[in-house]
């Protein structure tokens, strides 16, 4: 499967909690960007990233949420002492380099949190 | 901050029937429009549209763009039970960032 693969899949993890995710993009693809997605809701912008480079980072998000992409591969999206709104579903896609002529992302399954 | 507002919220339509999906925008260095499909895991890509009046179309699925009015439809013809899903509008700035709307829903019921 050459898409973008997210793990895990689903984790429950209780009230104060910390929980990492991780993201493999699809190989050529040097963008990457997570997004947190709630019901009924369209995907809500977290940060993405240029190769290794983090580019942007939502106002919104709280100093309890950080990304990596220390190698410019996969990445990780980790959120410290979890609250019961951080449940979601949180979303990674991937884009190749801006100057191609095709530079739509593509999503990953998703990994869905829910904090108990 | 980027701006994009779809409508219907939802929609319930009869298998046959057409439909068509709204999608408005307010972006700072607007780069592209994209449209995706989400049922029930990840958004699956539709269309990406750059220029005005120019209509991408995909077997019963078109959609076209209006860069001076700023907004984009999406029409789904003869519609299927498969065709039930969430619809999701984004801009792309030029900054490369995606800014989603809230999405349409749409259940075609046999």
């Amino acid at each position: 499967d050459t898409g973008v693969s997210q793990n895990p899949r689903h984790k429950i993890t209780k009230r104060g909690q910390n929980v990492t995710f991780r993201c493999d993009p699809i190989s050529e693809h040097n963008r990457l960007y997570w997004y947190r997605q709630t019901l009924g809701q369209g995907p809500e912008f977290l940060t993405y990233f240029q190769n290794e480079a983090q580019l942007e980072k939502s106002r919104l998000l709280s100093d309890r949420f950080s990304a990596e992409r220390p190698k410019g591969s996969f990445s990780t999206l980790e959120i410290q002492r979890t609250e019961q709104g951080d449940s979601a579903m949180y979303l990674c896609a991937s884009s190749l380099n801006p100057e191609s002529m095709n530079t739509e992302a593509f999503f990953g399954q998703g990994t869905r949190l829910t904090v108990v | 901050e980027d701006k994009v507002v779809q409508s219907p919220l939802s929609l319930v339509v009869h298998e046959g029937d057409t439909v068509t999906l709204n999608c408005s925008y307010e972006v700072t260095n607007f780069r592209s429009l994209l449209w995706y499909k989400q049922e029930k895991k990840a958004p699956t890509f539709l269309f990406m549209l750059t220029s005005s009046g120019i209509e991408k179309k995909s077997g019963r699925l078109s959609s076209i763009l209006d860069k001076k009015e700023l907004f984009s439809i999406l029409n789904i013809t003869a519609t299927q039970t498969g065709d039930s899903a969430v619809y999701l509008c984004a801009v792309e700035a030029s900054d490369y960032k995606l800014s989603f709307g809230a999405g349409t829903t749409v259940t075609v019921r046999a």
